[in-house]
Order: C-alpha cells, then sequence, then structure tokens
C-alpha cells in the first residue's frame, strides 16, 4: 500500500532564516504531488504541483519555492521565512490516470515563525 | 479559475440526527468532488467523492449529491455520531493536471 512521509511533525524558526520541509512517498511510481498550506482555523490553499520530476507548477507568488529531485520525493523550500509563512503545511499524491485520482495527505508540518 | 463555496461554516446538530453541507463551483469543467474530514491537528482524509458522470454516491451514512446544472454539491450525514465532529472541507477539480481548489470547510459539531 502507499504511504506518505512528511518532516519535520513540528517546526519553530527565526523569522529570515531559511526552510527545508520534506515529503515522500512509498508503494507508488510516477505520483502527482501537490503543496497546500492552512493557516489556523482556514482552508486549504494550494501552493504547488509536480506531475513529474523537476516539473513543478506554481500556484501563489510567494517567497517559497519546491523542488522535485526525484520521483517519490516533493521539497519546500524558502530562503528567508516572513511571518506570514506560519501555518500548517500539508503534502499531498495522487495516483495518475485518464481522470482525477484522490488526494492523500501526509500528516502536515507545523511550522512557527518567531 | 476555479472557485469553491461552502456553507455554513459552522454546523451544531444532536447525535442521531442528519447534518448537510453545501458546496458551490463556479467552472462548469470541473467533474471532480471530493470531500475530506480534517480532525483538530490532523490530516484531511478523503471520506467519499463523485465523479460529474453520476448524481448521487452513498457509502453506510454518508452521501454526496451532485447538481451540475446549478454546480453545487452536498454531503449528507445520517444518524451522527460524537465521532463525527470534525471540520469538513469540499473540493473540486477539472481533472487531468489540475489540483483540487478547496472550500474554506464547516466545523461540525455533534452533540451527545
Amino acid at each position: 500500500s502507499q504511504t506518505i512521509h512528511q518532516w519535520p511533525a513540528t517546526l519553530v524558526q527565526p523569522v529570515g532564516s531559511p526552510l527545508s520541509l520534506e515529503c515522500t512517498v512509498e508503494g507508488t511510481s510516477n505520483p502527482n504531488l501537490y503543496w497546500y498550506r492552512q493557516a489556523a482555523g482556514r482552508g486549504l490553499q494550494l501552493l504547488f504541483y509536480s506531475v513529474g520530476i523537476g516539473q513543478i507548477s506554481s500556484e501563489v507568488p510567494q517567497n517559497l519555492s519546491a523542488s522535485r529531485p526525484q520521483d517519490r520525493q516533493f521539497i519546500l523550500s524558502s530562503k528567508k521565512l516572513l511571518l506570514s509563512d506560519s501555518g500548517f503545511y500539508l503534502c499531498a499524491w495522487s495516483g495518475r490516470g485518464l481522470y482525477n485520482q484522490p488526494q492523500h495527505f501526509g500528516d502536515g508540518t507545523r511550522l512557527s515563525i518567531l | 479559475g476555479e472557485n469553491v463555496e461552502q456553507h455554513p461554516s459552522t454546523l451544531s446538530v444532536q447525535e442521531g440526527d442528519s447534518a448537510v453541507i453545501k458546496c458551490t463551483y463556479s467552472d462548469s469543467a470541473s467533474n471532480y468532488f471530493p470531500w475530506y474530514k480534517q480532525e483538530l491537528g490532523k490530516r484531511p482524509q478523503l471520506i467519499i467523492d463523485i465523479r460529474s458522470n453520476v448524481g448521487e454516491k452513498k457509502d453506510q451514512r454518508i452521501a454526496v449529491t451532485l447538481n451540475k446544472t446549478a454546480k453545487h454539491f452536498s454531503l449528507h450525514i445520517t444518524e451522527t455520531q460524537p465521532e463525527d465532529s470534525a471540520v469538513y472541507f469540499c473540493a473540486a477539480s477539472r481533472g487531468g493536471r489540475r489540483a483540487l481548489t478547496f472550500g474554506s470547510g464547516t466545523r461540525l459539531q455533534v452533540q451527545p
């Protein structure tokens, strides 16, 4: 069966520091991968999605970036964090198919910026 | 792009009653509509989904209905239980490489 791993689970970072969140998927090949952010008590905002190695689509202009160095690895980065980057970051994957496939979420990283 | 509106934002029901959450979408080309349940501090979990080629889908106490003409879809939970208490999100997608657009969520509280 497929599993998705995200780490770290929680992170406290000072303003202006860099960021690297990692997500890996097991048990499937060539997945679509997604990064979402959820502010406290709010909905899910799509940040990036990827349909293959090196292919990244950005949905919201911001100081974050994403990379997909391997088929089942998705990384979210920032060179300098802002206070507004605080939130719950969720990675998700979906399979390939003619029609939309369900998205499955990781456990998330709770990021606090001080 | 797609816009999904979800109502109500909060919903309180008595145990055993039914709960209905409604969503509207703007993109008539959307063809996939999942619902997620998120418990406090946890990941969203898919509970049911529907594609545009059907009007209704049921899974035990949960059902989803879709009205393509009106561009709205609803989640129905019957015989609610305290463990149904959570935030529920609807979403919509056009398919292909398109990602999901989520509604703003409904906080459901089931009173024992």
